[in-house]
């Protein structure tokens, strides 16, 4: 069946650098994609969103890449810090399914002092 | 904004006793609620979701049920709790179509 998957489920860094985690969707029509940070012990946050109309999104210190080619979504987290090591989930927003979102397994980002 | 609140933070309870997990909603009226559960290390699973009151949807069969009483108040609740019960359980809202989903801390249950 249709869902969202992620490439890597643990990426190791070194704090300063740049990270990057992916994540593949197999519902060519979805037009809504979201990153979620999840810290241990709490609820998801939302970090930065998506419309399949745009290919680049910029927030702060993060940006999204829509690749609607390939079906790719990617997060990335410009000087990574120690405050950025938390679980990343991607989801995506299907057609027909009003707004309830399919999540992927999720990433484990772990920064190295 | 809107703002998820849930309650207990943690829970402890043995098997086949009852449940009730209740979550509120600050900052927005009508807002779509789900619950959602997060098995350790694993994604997130909906539960269920609530377009309105006494408007309930099931998304897999299992020994929970949830209720919606009031536009911003929406319970999950078990009769008899199972050791498969146990998990960390998400309660999250959002307001308007295509805007993201917020969540609140959770709840994290424990069936011994």
């Amino acid at each position: 069946g249709e869902s969202v998957g992620l490439h890597l489920p643990t990426l190791s860094v070194q704090e300063g650098d740049n990270s990057i985690i992916n994540c593949a969707y197999s519902n060519s029509a979805s037009d809504y994609f979201i990153w979620y940070k999840q810290e241990s012990g709490k609820g998801p946050q939302f970090i930065i969103d998506i419309r399949s109309n745009m290919d680049k999104r910029q927030g702060q210190r993060v940006t999204v890449l829509l690749n609607k080619t390939v079906k790719h979504l990617s997060l990335q987290i410009a000087a990574t810090q120690p405050g950025d090591s938390a679980v990343y989930f991607c989801a995506e927003n299907p057609p027909n399914a009003g707004n309830m979102l399919t999540f992927g397994g999720g990433t484990r980002l772990m920064v190295k002092p | 904004s809107q703002t998820i609140h849930q309650w207990p933070a943690t829970l402890v309870q043995p098997v086949g006793s009852p449940l009730s997990l209740e979550c509120t909603v600050e900052g927005t009226s009508n807002p779509n609620l789900y619950w959602y559960r997060q098995a350790a290390g694993r994604g997130l699973q909906l539960l269920f979701y609530s377009v309105g009151i006494g408007q309930i949807s099931s998304e897999v069969p299992q020994n929970l049920s949830a209720s919606r009483p009031q536009d911003r108040q929406f319970i999950l609740s078990s009769k008899k709790l199972l050791l498969s019960d146990s998990g960390f359980y998400l309660c999250a809202g959002e307001g308007q179509s295509n805007s993201p989903l917020h969540f609140g801390n959770g709840t994290r249950l424990t069936v011994t």
